[in-house]
């Protein structure tokens, strides 16, 4: 039972476009998401969180867009920068417990 | 400010040795979590401790694995009689979770485990 959903497992975009990474969940209890960004052979690397109460959250290039209806999130990053390949997890948290339930990731690469 | 620190960040083992791989969480945090990644699949989790407690188990496999946090020194994952199947990437997160607040989790660089 995969509760969250990255159904893209890769995206190639140009240095200097957009990038737009999709994540979907199913179970309505979770409200709070996460995005992590993950090099080889590192641990994942925070970068921008959402609460459910909210619809958007930016921090510099990086905006995270929840559509609560939809059971959808996406992360979009502008401009795209060689540097943010990596592989993107989105995950999610229902806020009467600690654990954080993970997609299975989107692989980006940025093309100079 | 040191980050989440896992030792070590590779271990080989042989089927049926034992496995204990540790955590030290960020300073200030009381609050840790252990995941496990297989060969292309994403992240899951396997337990959340506090300091001598274990909040949330219910990622772990009933059996040979288990997870403490002591009073003093880092959390310790320990599998017992490690099959092929153990081999994966588990990585640690801690948080400074308080009351029924949600914190982002910080994660360590893991550790890989090889079993032969």
């Amino acid at each position: 039972d995969q509760q969250v959903k990255q159904n893209s497992p890769s995206l190639s975009v140009q240095e200097g476009r957009i990038s737009i990474l999709n994540c979907d969940y199913t179970n309505s209890m979770f409200d709070y998401f996460l995005w992590y960004k993950k090099y080889p052979a590192e641990g994942p690397t925070f970068l921008i969180s959402i609460s459910s109460i909210k619809d958007k959250n930016e921090d510099g290039r990086f905006t995270v867009f929840l559509n609560k209806s939809a059971k959808h999130l996406s992360l979009h990053i502008v401009p795209s920068q060689p540097g943010d390949s990596a592989v993107y997890f989105c995950a999610a948290s229902a806020s009467n417990t600690g654990k954080l339930i993970f997609g299975q990731g989107t692989t980006l690469q940025v093309k100079p | 400010n040191a980050g989440v620190m896992q030792n070590p960040r590779h271990l080989v083992r042989r089927r049926g040795q034992e496995a204990r791989l540790r955590c030290s969480p960020m300073k200030g945090h009381s609050h840790v979590y252990w995941y496990r990644q297989l060969p292309e699949e994403g992240l899951k989790f396997m337990v959340y401790l506090q300091k001598e407690n274990i909040i949330d188990e219910s990622g772990m496999p009933k059996e040979r694995f288990s997870a403490e946090f002591p009073k003093e020194g880092p959390s310790i994952l320990r599998i017992q009689q490690v099959v092929r199947g153990d081999s994966a990437a588990y990585f640690c997160a801690s948080s400074p979770r308080t009351g029924g607040a949600i914190y982002e989790q910080y994660f360590g660089p893991g550790t890989r485990l090889t079993v032969t």
